[in-house]
């Protein structure tokens, strides 16, 4: 069964800390989509990558996030320094242009 | 960023009851409107992808209408059942970036 891995699960930080959450797609998928869950704003879009080029990163706070796909196979998210306002469940999900998207498990990241 | 509005926030319904729920879009520069069922604790799955006006798909009990010209959809749930309890949320896209953006959901609670 194909689908999108999320890693870590969890993850407990401290404030100040660098964190990195990585995804990797389902093969053969050429969308990924990083969305943050927060109670207010439902899922946040925080990153959208079509064929590994971002595209719309509008959503993600430039000072302390960056959103990166070293290769098909991996996209990356990283806080640094994290603050205990990033505290959410993060989502990454994949899939073909203008198709549905299959989303991972998430990564809750809770920062002290 | 596109706005995607959904109503209600909630909905309480008892089990045999017909529900259904709306979003609402720009219709400007329209490419696609996604619907996705999240049970709690687990991760978004898709429901319907639709891109054309007077659209109407169905998927066992539930159904979903589009109509692109003044930017709303609805999703029905015909005589609901509790494992039918879940948020409900819609995307939509448009043909200038494809990024997809939620509206913040409707969660649904069915009853016995």
């Amino acid at each position: 069964d194909a689908r999108v891995t999320q890693t870590p699960r969890d993850k407990v930080t401290e404030m100040g800390q660098e964190v990195t959450m990585r995804c990797q797609p389902i093969l053969g998928h050429n969308t990924v989509f990083w969305y943050r869950q927060t109670m207010m704003q439902g899922l946040e879009l925080l990153a959208y990558f079509r064929n590994r080029a971002p595209l719309d990163d509008s959503g993600m706070p430039k000072d302390r996030f960056s959103a990166e796909m070293p290769d098909a196979t991996l996209a990356t998210l990283k806080i640094q320094p994290s603050e205990p306002r990033d505290s959410a469940v993060y989502f990454c999900a994949s899939g073909l242009v203008q198709g549905e998207l299959f989303f991972g498990e998430g990564s809750r990241l809770t920062v002290l | 960023i596109l706005n995607v509005e959904q109503s209600p926030q909630s909905l309480h319904v008892q089990e045999g009851d017909s529900t259904n729920f709306t979003c609402s879009f720009p219709s400007s520069n329209f490419y696609a409107l996604h619907w996705y069922r999240w049970e709690t604790a687990k991760s978004p799955e898709a429901l319907f992808v639709m891109t054309l006006n007077g659209d109407e798909k169905k998927k066992g009990r539930i159904s979903a209408t589009l109509n692109t010209k003044e930017g709303y959809s609805y999703l029905y749930i015909k005589g609901s059942q509790p494992e039918d309890s879940a948020t409900y949320l819609c995307a939509s896209n448009s043909n200038s970036g494809y990024a997809l953006n939620f509206g913040k959901g409707t969660s649904l609670l069915v009853t016995p």
